[in-house]
């Protein structure tokens, strides 16, 4: 079975801390994403990755900043946590083609206080 | 740019029954795919249906189908025989496509909550 793997699926964090969330995929997919999900906002665009070392930035970068250092590995880093960045953090990989389906992980709930 | 649109933050249906869940969009493009991803409380998304724009033919998945109407730009989700497993976030979105860089990713709608009665 195919899988995005989110090494954590509850973290809590404290205002200033620098936080890793860590994603592995499992498909070989060229294509991976990070997502935030806030109630009544659905899903927003963090950055995305179509290869190794690089990066795009999706509709909400600022205060996040990303890592590819291998195909399989997306990490997103929040260098100095804030009390906004409390949220759903969802991780998804797909093939480099369109009308490809993406596959996500389970989520990750961040709490900063 | 591209917007999606989910005009219905809840709905609720009758096991058994049908319901249907609506999603706008706008785009300059004519050709396009536009998708239902289901999120249950496990939290895990799933895609439900897809839909290329330039296929004429609504597409189903058992239950799910879709009433795509392309001049309307306007991509709505049908549930048949509602069960208390399709309880669940879900996410109407259109994916944009870079065609110089081949690449692409998904603009999400808020989604609706669906309740399904016994």
């Amino acid at each position: 079975d195919v899988k995005v793997t989110q090494s954590s699926r509850y973290l809590v964090k404290r205002t200033g801390e620098k936080v890793f969330l860590e994603c592995v995929q499992d498909m070989d997919h060229e294509n991976m994403f990070w997502y935030r999900q806030d109630p009544g906002l659905g899903l927003r665009l963090i950055y995305f990755s179509y290869d190794v070392k690089m990066k795009e930035k999706g509709d909400i970068p600022e205060g996040y900043s990303v890592s590819r250092e291998k195909k399989e590995r997306f990490s997103l880093i929040l260098e100095s946590a804030s009390t906004n960045q409390t949220s759903m953090y969802l991780c998804a990989s797909s093939l480099a083609t369109r009308g490809e389906k993406l596959f996500f992980g389970s989520g990750t709930q961040l709490s900063v206080l | 740019a591209q917007t999606v649109t989910q005009s219905q933050p809840e709905m609720s249906v009758q096991e058994a029954e049908t319901v249907t869940l609506s999603c706008t969009y706008d785009t300059s493009e004519s050709d396009y795919y536009l998708f239902w991803y289901k999120q249950p409380p496990s939290r895990q998304m799933i895609l439900v249906i897809r839909q290329e724009a330039y296929k004429q033919q609504n597409a189903t998945e058992n239950r799910f189908s879709v009433n795509f109407q392309k001049a309307a730009k306007s991509f709505s989700l049908k549930i048949s025989d509602s069960q208390l497993g399709d309880a669940a976030m879900y996410f109407c979105a259109y994916e944009t496509w870079n065609y110089g860089g081949s690449q692409g990713n998904l603009i999400f709608g808020k989604g609706t909550k669906l309740s399904v009665k016994p």
